[in-house]
């Protein structure tokens, strides 16, 4: 099976910062790689599929890039309300393995 | 509007069974394939099952596999998942989640207790 492997598992930075999350496939996976937000007691919530494509209503100062194995979601300038987990998922089969998650917290 | 809502969690005791339901609504639901995921308190997000818009393809993470079936009923626009022989490492929130590509669609959850 495909593992996921992101880091850190956790960073704090100030507001107004550019925070960058990595996100490892053990193998190949194209762009079938998503990214969700989970808010502490929330539901998560799709950001970012395809690697790149933002989901509708998502901000822009999130952005996502990446193929095969190396995926990365970036926030260009980080918001309070960007506290949260931040997960990485592949769905290039059923089995649509979760990375570990990177919590997020503001210095 | 588009929702998942699902329901059947609750308190069982270890070796026991329950079964959870996700009730759909807002979308064309057999078109959609079908997911539970979980997350244990504190932990992070864990696929567990995954079922095609016509049921002819499921799929188990090893860690239930064997204990637990996924079904759905596309004309009651519900999923099912029959969780038998649990533990105490299947404590946790169960969500269901609608996948078109990546899973665009989650409900709010389910919380399941084992513990005698």
């Amino acid at each position: 099976d495909i593992q996921m492997t992101q880091s850190p598992s956790s960073l704090s930075a100030s507001v107004g910062d550019r925070v960058t999350i990595t996100c490892r496939a053990s193998q190949g996976i194209s762009n079938y790689l998503a990214w969700y937000q989970q808010k502490p007691g929330k539901v998560p919530k799709l950001l970012i599929y395809a690697a790149s494509t933002l989901q509708s209503g998502v901000p822009s100062r999130f952005s996502g890039s990446g193929s095969g194995t190396d995926f990365t979601l970036t926030i260009s300038s980080l918001q309070p309300e960007d506290v949260a987990t931040y997960y990485c998922q592949k769905y290039d089969s059923a089995l649509a393995t979760f990375g570990q998650g990177t919590k997020v917290e503001i210095k | 509007e588009v929702q998942l809502v699902e329901s059947g969690g609750g308190l069982v005791q270890p070796g026991g069974s329950l079964r959870l339901s996700c009730a759909a609504s807002g979308f064309t639901f057999n078109t959609y394939s079908m997911n539970w995921v979980r997350q244990a308190p504190g932990k992070g997000l864990e696929w567990i099952s995954y079922i095609s818009g016509g049921s002819s393809n499921k799929y188990y993470a090893d860690s239930v596999k064997g204990r637990f079936t996924i079904s759905r009923d596309n004309a009651k626009n519900s999923l099912y998942l029959q969780m038998n022989s649990l533990r105490g490492e299947d404590t946790a929130v169960y969500y269901c989640a609608a996948r078109f590509d990546a899973f665009h669609i989650w409900g709010r959850g389910t919380l399941v207790t084992v513990s005698s």
